[in-house]
This record gives C-alpha cells, sequence and structure tokens, in this order.
C-alpha cells in the first residue's frame, strides 16, 4: 500500500548515459514533483506537473525532461549524464495546487561514475 | 532571492528531554504554508507538522510543536520526551508563490543521545 514509489532506489551509471527514473502515486493525487538534493542534503525543487501539464520548471540543464503519461505517473529523463548529477532525487505529490502537504516518495540515489 | 534559514546545522539532545529547532524565513506573502519534515537515516522524508499562515494558533502533534511568529518571520521545532527515533535530519519548508512550491532550509541534524 505504497503511497509514493520510485523505481529504482539505487542507480549507478556510467558518465555519458542516459537513464530514467519512474514514480508512481496512489493516493489519487493531481499533482507531482521532482526534488534534487544534493550532497549536503540540500534539497530544491526541479519540476511540477498539474494534472499531467508541466507548472513548475526550475533552472535545469536540458538533459533533464520529466514526462508524466498520466496524474498518477510522473518519470525523470537523464540524458548524457554528468559527474555532478549524483543525488537523491525524489519525486512527491500533493493533492490540487492549495498550498497542502507533499508526500515524498523514499528517493532514488543516482551515482554517476 | 526568498530563503529559508536553519541556523543549526547539527544538534544533540538527551533522551526524554526537549529541543528546540529554529527556522526563519523570509517572504513578501501574506499567505502561504510553513512545514517540518523530518528525515531519518532510511532517507524517506516523513511530514512532521503543518502551520498555515493565516493562523495564528500554534500547530502541534503528538510530541512535536511550533513557535509560529509571522512577524518575525520565524517558525521553530519544538520536540518534547526526545526518542531515539527522532534522530534524523529537520527540514524546514515554505510555500513561495501562492503555490505548491516548497522552499526548503539547508536541514539540522539532530541526534538523540540515550
Amino acid at each position: 500500500d505504497t503511497a509514493v514509489s520510485q523505481t529504482p532506489k539505487y542507480l549507478v551509471t556510467q558518465m555519458g548515459n542516459d537513464k530514467s527514473i519512474k514514480c508512481e502515486q496512489n493516493l489519487g493525487h493531481d499533482t507531482m514533483y521532482w526534488y534534487k538534493q544534493d550532497s549536503k542534503k540540500f534539497l530544491k525543487i526541479m519540476f511540477s506537473y498539474n494534472n499531467k501539464e508541466l507548472i513548475i520548471n526550475e533552472t535545469v540543464p536540458n538533459r533533464f525532461s520529466p514526462k508524466s503519461p498520466d496524474k498518477a505517473h510522473l518519470n525523470l529523463h537523464i540524458n548524457s549524464l554528468e559527474l555532478g548529477d549524483s543525488a537523491v532525487y525524489f519525486c512527491a505529490s500533493s493533492q490540487g495546487r492549495t498550498l497542502r502537504e507533499q508526500y515524498f516518495g523514499p528517493g532514488t540515489r543516482l551515482t554517476v561514475t | 532571492a526568498q530563503t529559508v534559514t536553519q541556523s543549526q546545522p547539527e544538534m544533540s539532545v538527551q533522551e526524554a528531554e526537549t529541543v528546540t529547532l529554529s527556522c526563519t524565513y523570509d517572504t513578501s506573502e501574506n499567505n502561504y504554508y510553513l512545514f517540518w519534515y523530518k528525515q531519518p537515516p532510511s532517507r524517506q522524508m516523513i511530514l512532521v507538522i503543518r502551520q498555515e499562515a493565516y493562523k495564528q494558533q500554534n500547530a502541534t502533534e503528538n510530541r512535536f510543536s511550533v513557535n509560529f511568529q509571522k512577524a518575525a518571520k520565524s517558525f521553530s521545532l519544538k520536540i518534547s520526551d526526545s526518542q531515539l527515533g527522532d534522530t534524523a535530519m529537520y527540514f524546514c519548508a515554505r510555500t513561495q508563490g501562492g503555490s505548491e512550491k516548497l522552499v526548503f532550509g539547508k536541514g539540522t541534524k539532530l541526534t538523540v543521545n540515550p
């Protein structure tokens, strides 16, 4: 009965590769997010989708492309991975654009070697 | 840039004692939400407590309570009767721009000692 799930939990890959992280929520929420947590634990929003529409797009390299096939899923594809992309990526969801709390997934630790 | 500041990178407390984590923020908005999230070693982000800026009453959740001072833009978290399971990173966050966008502080690492 996991609320927000992410796959994979760990991802180790080499520079230059392309990888995807998947996120699914079963809470019936209509808004989903991607956050990046760097090595110093700082969390910063990357993207947000509401009803499959992109509503927040922070200053993120074009190599990062989110895709939302439906309200319950938000995937993150990263092209040409760089060492600096190593981080923990969190997916989150919330109901509506109403200042409500966000529910986070377990995170995906990405290591680029 | 509108920021959230947690001035205590690390804190420690003895089991059963009380500890307060500080948070200040910068905003020009009148209505917003404030949150404390907990991140234990498992990495999972867990919501601890939420405060709506237009409510003067401080939020409480069992052993967790906040001291919300809107004029001072301060939002501290008090943990009473600390337990070993409270050991975690604690992040203060606020919404921005009247939306669901969350801006986080850099976190406070809390260690509860037996």
